[in-house]
Formats: C-alpha cells, sequence, structure tokens
C-alpha cells in the first residue's frame, strides 16, 4: 500500500473558476476526512465521510464547496466560484474507525496546494 | 470549542541540544497525536497517546500525556538537522474529527 494520495500536488486557478480535487485514501480505510491549512496554522476540519455517507461538515465548508465519496473509495473535493481566501492547503487524511473505542489515527495525503489568483 | 495551544511558535537550536515542545488544552482530550510536517507536504504521524500519564518514545523523540489528559509534551534528546519541521499536535475529544494546535516550528542548525 502506498499510503493516502492526492491529485492533483499543486493548482493555480483564476478567481470565479471552479476546481475539483481527488483524493484516494489507504485502501482498506474506511473513514476519509478534508483540512484546509493556511499558512501558520494548523490544519482545520472541513468534513469527513464514513464509508460514503458524509456525516459532518464544518461551518468553513461554504455552499461553494461540495465534496463527495460515491462509492466509499476515493473522494472529490469540488470549490466553485473560487476566491482568493480560498487559497491554501487541502489535505486529505484517512483512518480505520470500528468501533467507539478506537483511536482516531489518521493518516494524511501530501496535500493539494490552491493558489487563486 | 475546543483549542490547543502549543508552544514555542518557532524554535532554533543548534545540533545535539535537547528541547521541549508543549501542547495545552483546557479541554480533556479522549487521545492525542502528534505529527510532523515538511514545507509543501502533509502531516505525518509520530505517535497517539490515549491513557492519562502515558509515556511513549520513539528513538529519540519521548512523548507524554498529562494525567488529566489535558495536555502533553514532546522531548527529543542530541536534536539531529533532520528533526527540522513543524510539529503539530491534535486531539479528538470524542467529535470524530482532530483538533490542532498551530505548530512549533523546530529548525536545527548543523
Amino acid at each position: 500500500d502506498t499510503g493516502v494520495s492526492q491529485d492533483p500536488r499543486h493548482k493555480i486557478t483564476k478567481r470565479g473558476q471552479n476546481v475539483t480535487f481527488r483524493c484516494d485514501p489507504i485502501s482498506e480505510h474506511n473513514r476519509l476526512y478534508w483540512y484546509r491549512q493556511t499558512l501558520g496554522q494548523g490544519p482545520e476540519f472541513l468534513t469527513y465521510f464514513q464509508n460514503e455517507a458524509q456525516l459532518e461538515k464544518s461551518r468553513l465548508l461554504s455552499d461553494r464547496f461540495s465534496a463527495e465519496r460515491p462509492k466509499g473509495s476515493f473522494s472529490t473535493l469540488e470549490i466553485q466560484r473560487t476566491e482568493q481566501g480560498d487559497s491554501a492547503m487541502y489535505l486529505c487524511a484517512s483512518s480505520w474507525v470500528w468501533d467507539r473505542r478506537s483511536s482516531y489515527e489518521q493518516y494524511f495525503g501530501p496535500g493539494t496546494r490552491l493558489t487563486v489568483t | 470549542t475546543q483549542l490547543l495551544e502549543q508552544s514555542p511558535q518557532f524554535l532554533s537550536i543548534q545540533e545535539g541540544e535537547n528541547l521541549t515542545v508543549y501542547c495545552n488544552s483546557s479541554s480533556v482530550f479522549s487521545s492525542l497525536q502528534w505529527y510532523r510536517q515538511e514545507p509543501g507536504e502533509g502531516p505525518v504521524l509520530l505517535v497517539t497517546v490515549v491513557t492519562g500519564g502515558e509515556v511513549k518514545k520513539l528513538k529519540r523523540l519521548t512523548f507524554q500525556f498529562g494525567d488529566a489528559r489535558k495536555d502533553s509534551s514532546l522531548h527529543i534528546t542530541a536534536a539531529q538537522p533532520g528533526d527540522t519541521g513543524l510539529y503539530l499536535c491534535a486531539g479528538e475529544g470524542g467529535s470524530e474529527k482532530l483538533v490542532f494546535g498551530k505548530g512549533t516550528k523546530l529548525t536545527v542548525n548543523p
């Protein structure tokens, strides 16, 4: 297994354009998370999936953001009508959770760096 | 809202020195994780601590979880340039997601 992968690694787009990022989690992991990280900050939670179900969304996730995990494997994060404030590193993580007592060790991908000009 | 505060924010030391990084909160966490992140890359998991008072060692790195599960520390012995990076602590408070501190940026000079 090669770990969590993300594509693309870098994306430069003009304000107002739509962008889509892909995340492929570790194959046996049932949970997938999206985070956003800006310079000088730790990652901030955006949303997460248990298999194909999206279970929680942060208030940071405005109506312009949508995430899917259609078959419970890879996930996509789409940002519509991008704004300069969307410039950040978008991180994907996955984990295996089997019951309420399991620790939430999350394994991160390399991230997608988005620059909105 | 659960918050994690890390200190110091920046740390620059010489190779061979020891250092300690702190992660504090007023909230109780059921587990706490430490990550190291290099520029342009995602965080890499170093360790997870679960039990209050727990101490874990990873080569020259020693991690401790406070008795009350509100704080943690990372101690590095004889730091090496390869230890340079952003050290992040993240807590799981029962809300199914991780809350991260802002990180400690460590630079180890040869």
